[in-house]
């Protein structure tokens, strides 16, 4: 099963406005990452939260860490229409001594001109 | 700097056949990963290597192989393959993850699979 599920599976704005999305995962994590997705395109890392961070900034991004709720999320301010395109997390998490990386199922953001 | 290099960028194959997926980077990362993207299932990691020689698996791992003989080559291997394999394969690189990373994966650029 998917280690992270993002919250909501879509989301359409206007240019202009802020956009909200949130993950949820299950086990302990060593660090949590935001990648966006273009259409036909591989994955681009943004941001990376560490499990010690509560709240980290980047530009127009702003990532929470909340990990006694097992949860992120990720705030785009001031969208563009460039900002089109899925959202994902991914969880950094120890397995049998190895570091994992999943990701989630994706936000898919659409930003209307 | 060419990042992480696929190949092919698109393939079909009949059920059944085998083939390799290429995967190379030229940034010396020590992890490597292969995913595939299937539309409403996000990303599942099929196997991943924490160094050249060190391979596991990930969630979905049937009907696919791989090897690490050099930190920069991270093949995927299709068995024989089946209808429910066509997707899209992406190969990922980094270095280790640690308490001061600030950094996340390379991904390639994808490869479109289509098994009819």
């Amino acid at each position: 099963s998917q280690q992270g599920e993002e919250d909501p599976q879509a989301l359409s704005i206007q240019e202009g406005e802020n956009a909200t999305m949130n993950c949820s995962y299950k086990t302990s994590i060593n660090n949590l990452q935001w990648y966006r997705q273009n259409s036909g395109r591989g994955l681009v890392h943004l941001i990376l939260i560490r499990s010690n961070e509560r709240e980290k900034h980047s530009g127009r991004l702003r990532v929470t860490l909340d990990t006694s709720k097992k949860s992120s999320s990720l705030l785009i301010t001031a969208s563009r229409a460039a900002d089109t395109a899925s959202y994902f997390c991914a969880t950094v998490s120890n397995s049998g001594g190895y570091q994992k990386v999943t990701f989630g199922t994706g936000t898919k953001l659409q930003v209307i001109p | 700097n060419a990042g992480v290099t696929q190949t092919p960028k698109f393939q079909v194959l009949k059920t059944g056949q085998s083939m390799t997926l290429q995967c190379a980077q030229d940034m010396n990362h020590e992890y490597m990963s292969w995913y595939r993207q299937d539309p409403g299932m996000g990303l599942r990691l099929i196997h991943y290597s924490v160094g050249a020689g060190i391979t596991d698996q990930g969630e979905v791992p049937n009907g696919y192989n791989v090897s690490r003989s050099t930190t920069e080559d991270f093949p995927l291997r299709l068995l024989s393959a089946a209808p429910s394999q066509t997707s899209v394969y992406f190969c990922a690189s980094s270095r280790h993850f640690d308490r001061t990373s600030n950094y996340g994966y390379t991904f390639g650029s994808g490869t479109r699979l289509t098994v009819v």
